[in-house]
């Protein structure tokens, strides 16, 4: 079965640190790939994803994430945070003839102002 | 504005009730789901729906039932046989997986 695993769940970091999140998955095949955030007390959003093509990814609000095949990673970066990414983050696969997004388990970053 | 409606935003219950919540969408997608959001968990699938008058049971659909008899609505029924109910609970949409879900701002449970 598909699986998406997130190494680190609480981030904590300094205004204007670099950020970085793992997200690996374990899928053989073709695979879309996805970064969604949550505010506190909002809906999940979605950052950015990819398809094919380029893997280096960039979203909305800076972030950008590198898909490694070799290493069936995707891992999103940020070079400066700021205290409004204060939020948690969801990597997510979709892989296989189910087609559904599987889920990691979330990293929550939080921002020192 | 295109988008998923979730209500109530929070739903109280007392213990051994179903409750019913409600998610409607109008952004024409065919595939709906319903996520179950806890702490250090993650998002965990309760039922997923390709079509209407179909839908499917995801990893712990055990104490949930579903229904699709429109395109727009996907209502998610938490019976009394659901052993720890209390939980926030998302439903998302898609026109295909491979553009990701659409979600909507969640419903909290409380059952008390």
């Amino acid at each position: 079965a598909q699986s998406v695993s997130q190494h680190n769940h609480h981030v904590i970091l300094s205004e204007a640190a670099s950020l970085e999140l793992g997200c690996n998955y374990s899928y053989g095949g073709t695979v879309n790939l996805f970064w969604y955030v949550q505010y506190p007390g909002q809906h999940l959003q979605l950052l950015l994803k990819y398809f094919s093509g380029d893997p280096l990814v960039k979203g909305i609000k800076g972030f950008e994430a590198e898909f490694i095949k070799s290493k069936f990673s995707f891992n999103l970066r940020k070079p400066s945070v700021q205290w409004s990414d204060t939020a948690e983050y969801f990597c997510a696969v979709n892989g296989g003839s189910q087609g559904n997004l599987i889920f990691g388990k979330g990293t929550k970053l939080s921002v020192k102002p | 504005d295109g988008g998923i409606t979730q209500s109530p935003k929070y739903l109280f219950r007392k213990e051994g009730q179903n409750v019913t919540l409600s998610c409607e969408q109008n952004l024409n997608h065919d595939a709906m789901y319903w996520y179950r959001q806890d702490p250090g968990q993650g998002l965990r699938l309760i039922y997923y729906s390709q079509i209407v008058n179909d839908f499917q049971k995801g990893d712990i659909a055990e104490g949930y039932s579903v229904s699709r008899e429109k395109k727009e609505s996907f209502p998610l029924t938490v019976t009394s046989a659901q052993k720890n109910p209390t939980a926030f609970y998302l439903c998302a949409s898609s026109i295909s997986t491979i553009y990701g879900y659409t979600f909507g701002s969640g419903t909290r449970l409380t059952v008390v």
